[in-house]
């Protein structure tokens, strides 16, 4: 079954206007989530986790247990943030492995 | 450097050729994984390791092999290859199972 829902596989975006990318997990205790990001010709690194409620490169996400989502949200998008984005959360009863999303491809136009 | 390195980083070859795709890294991490990435389906775990001798099977192993003699290392073997292995794979290694440190992945083209 699919544990992480990432819904729309490509985001375009001006410079300059917010982005959101949607995820949602399917409910199980309380989960851990992660963004991960993967630039083009680099590797996939991780951007954030929820634990951390940190804000990295602007970007933040909230976990919302009531909507069981963790929608990563930037105010303000630049060009470096074209990229590859993934939603992952622990699979329950997984061995503390990563389940993740589709991923949304984010491109922000100039 | 603390790293994750695949090799080799592309690869063409024919249907039924055993090949093997190398992984290692050098932060003495306890969990590594191997996964495939593919345009629609996004990042697939193929099998992962929690420690030395042991590993278990992702959510697309069919068709692979792996194997951890040691700590820094976690090979992907294809044995028999076919074209539906064409993909982007990804080594990644972990301390505790959460954050992964990922490979720069190697490009598998099985013609």
């Amino acid at each position: 079954a699919q544990r992480v829902t990432q819904p729309e596989k490509l985001l375009s975006v001006f410079k300059g206007a917010p982005v959101e990318l949607k995820c949602n997990y399917s409910y199980s205790g309380s989960p851990e989530l992660f963004w991960y990001v993967q630039y083009s010709r680099q590797r996939l690194q991780l951007l954030l986790r929820h634990i951390s409620r940190e804000s990295i490169k602007g970007f933040t996400a909230d976990l919302n247990k009531g909507e069981t989502s963790f929608h990563l949200k930037k105010p303000f998008a630049q060009e470096e943030d074209s990229a590859m984005y993934y939603c992952a959360r622990i699979r329950p009863y997984g061995n503390n492995r990563l389940a993740f999303g589709k991923g949304n491809q984010v491109v922000v136009i100039p | 450097e603390a790293q994750v390195t695949q090799n080799p980083r592309y690869l063409i070859t024919v249907t039924g050729k055993k090949l093997t795709v190398t992984c290692s890294q050098n932060m003495n991490h306890e969990y590594m994984s191997w996964y495939r990435q593919d345009p629609g389906l996004g990042l697939r775990q193929i099998y992962y390791s929690m420690n030395v001798e042991v590993t278990d099977k992702g959510d697309v192993p069919e068709g692979y092999k792996v194997s951890r003699k040691e700590k820094r290392n976690f090979p992907l073997i294809l044995e028999s290859p076919s074209p539906n292995q064409t993909s982007l794979y990804f080594c990644a290694s972990s301390p505790e199972g959460y954050e992964q440190y990922f490979g720069p992945g190697t490009r598998l083209t099985v013609t």
